[in-house]
């Protein structure tokens, strides 16, 4: 899978947007943005995910660049329970392989 | 909402020991995972396994290593010879389908942390 590159971690006040991003210079066609994020002490849960057009989902938004080499989820009122560490992996659908490959991701601080 | 089960939530062992960690994905899933995360690292992927047979694995999933799907609703990660180094969170996952379809999200359980001492 091609590498992802995210800030180590970001802060952001409690009820506000919250956006955060990655860069995937090298991504391929066929790599689909995949986000996860864990809580403190749990398994990771999946977040969101696309190709090329922009995602929306119960619990946040996936913004894509048009060349594709960057993305940003976008959480848009962060709640203390967002306070967690985001993924953001990249999964080639090419039958290569079904593994996750998680990074550092971005530890997200929410404050009251 | 279906969930991913993981028993025990925490396994202490001495060295050497074997132990069996066990999994119950969700009842539809055909894909399963068995990933670490020691602590304070990155989450580590070990193993995955469809059709009853493995379908991928790291370098960390030696020997020392194996998975079972002994009936229907159970998967399981045996480590034969716990090592010091093997302490971690232990997470499973499944999935509906693999990375070639849309549906391949991976719902992962709450681990099951190994201390071994």
């Amino acid at each position: 899978d091609a590498k992802t590159t995210q800030p180590n971690s970001m802060e952001s006040n409690e009820e506000e947007p919250v956006h955060l991003p990655c860069n995937h210079s090298t991504i391929s066609g066929t790599d689909y943005i995949h986000w996860y994020r864990q809580l403190p002490s749990q398994g990771p849960e999946y977040v969101i995910h696309g190709l090329t057009s922009n995602v929306n989902n119960r619990m946040a938004s996936l913004a894509i660049a048009e060349d594709r080499k960057s993305s940003t989820l976008i959480l848009h009122r962060a709640t203390l329970r967002d306070a967690a560490v985001y993924y953001c992996i990249l999964r080639r659908n090419n039958n290569a392989g079904n593994m996750l490959t998680f990074g550092g991701g971005t530890r997200l601080m929410v404050k009251p | 909402e279906p969930e991913v089960t993981q028993t025990p939530s925490h396994q202490v062992t001495q060295m050497g020991q074997e132990v069996i960690l066990r999994c119950v994905p969700i009842s539809n899933h055909l894909y399963f995972y068995w990933y670490r995360q020691i602590l304070g690292q990155k989450v580590e992927f070990l193993v995955s396994f469809y059709n009853n047979e493995i379908s991928e694995k790291s370098e960390i999933f030696d020997d020392q290593f194996s998975v079972e799907r002994p009936d229907g609703s159970n998967f399981t990660l045996k480590i034969r010879s716990t090592k010091l180094e093997d302490s971690a969170m232990y997470f499973c996952a499944s999935s509906l389908a693999g990375v070639t379809s849309y549906t391949d999200t991976q719902y992962f359980g709450p681990g099951t942390r190994l201390t071994v001492l």
